[in-house]
């Protein structure tokens, strides 16, 4: 069964970085495009970006362009996103979430990743 | 785009019917003559899970008191009758425009 495994909860300072990992299984790592989604506490859904596993070239969305990074490891079917300059209202749950092909949406999600932005 | 969802609020008694709307500040209608629209409902604590996708097309496991329907920029997401289970936020999601955007969520919770 399709699985994506997200890391844990991460707490960083105003101005840091934070890396979150999602991994992969029960399916062709390379095939499927993976997405990541944001939610800030008590609020709506929103795209930060996409990244193709095969070629390793992502698409980010304008609201986070110059600040976030996404990347992937092949071998261990793991794809990465770094968001630097934290402010504290990037504290939020971050999802990974696979692109369903050609419907144009996602189809499984990870469990979330909380991200605290905290001095 | 922008997406807009009505009511934000939907307080629905077990058994009855729940409709939620979503327009789209843009069509939604692609050029290889596709909508992209999801629906998505997030129980409390959990991820996110697809109903719904190109409009009407329900998810494998989903009930079929779930449906969608719409077309260009005004889209409907129906609960034919509503179930304690059914509790969450509800969010529509276009794909055809980059990047994907979502509606604000729509709550809904039993009256």
């Amino acid at each position: 069964q399709v699985q994506l495994v997200q890391s844990g909860a991460e707490v960083k300072k105003p101005g840091a970085s934070v890396k979150v990992s999602c991994k992969s299984s029960g399916y062709t790592f390379t095939s499927y495009y993976l997405y990541w989604v944001r939610q800030a506490p008590g609020q709506g859904l929103e795209c930060m970006g996409i990244i193709n596993p095969n070629t390793d070239s992502p698409n980010y969305a304008q609201n986070f362009q110059g600040r976030v990074t996404m990347t992937r490891d092949t071998s261990a079917s793991t794809v990465y996103m770094e968001l630097s300059s934290l402010r504290f209202e990037d504290t939020a749950v971050y999802y990974c979430a696979r692109g369903d092909g050609y419907n144009y949406s996602l189809d499984y999600w990870g469990q979330g990743t909380l991200v605290t932005v905290s001095s | 785009v922008v997406m807009t969802q009505s009511p934000l609020s939907l307080p629905v008694a077990l058994g009855q019917p729940a409709s939620i709307s979503c327009r789209s500040s843009q069509s939604l209608l692609y050029s290889d003559g596709n909508t992209y629209l999801s629906w998505f409902q997030q129980r409390p604590g959990q991820s996110p899970r697809r109903l719904i996708y190109k409009v009407s097309y329900r998810d494998s496991g989903v009930p079929d008191r779930f449906s969608g329907s719409g077309s260009g920029t005004d889209f409907t997401l129906k609960i034919s009758r509503v179930e304690a289970e059914d509790v969450g936020v509800y969010y529509c999601m276009q794909g055809t425009h980059w990047p994907w955007t979502f509606g604000q969520g729509t709550k809904v919770e039993i009256k």
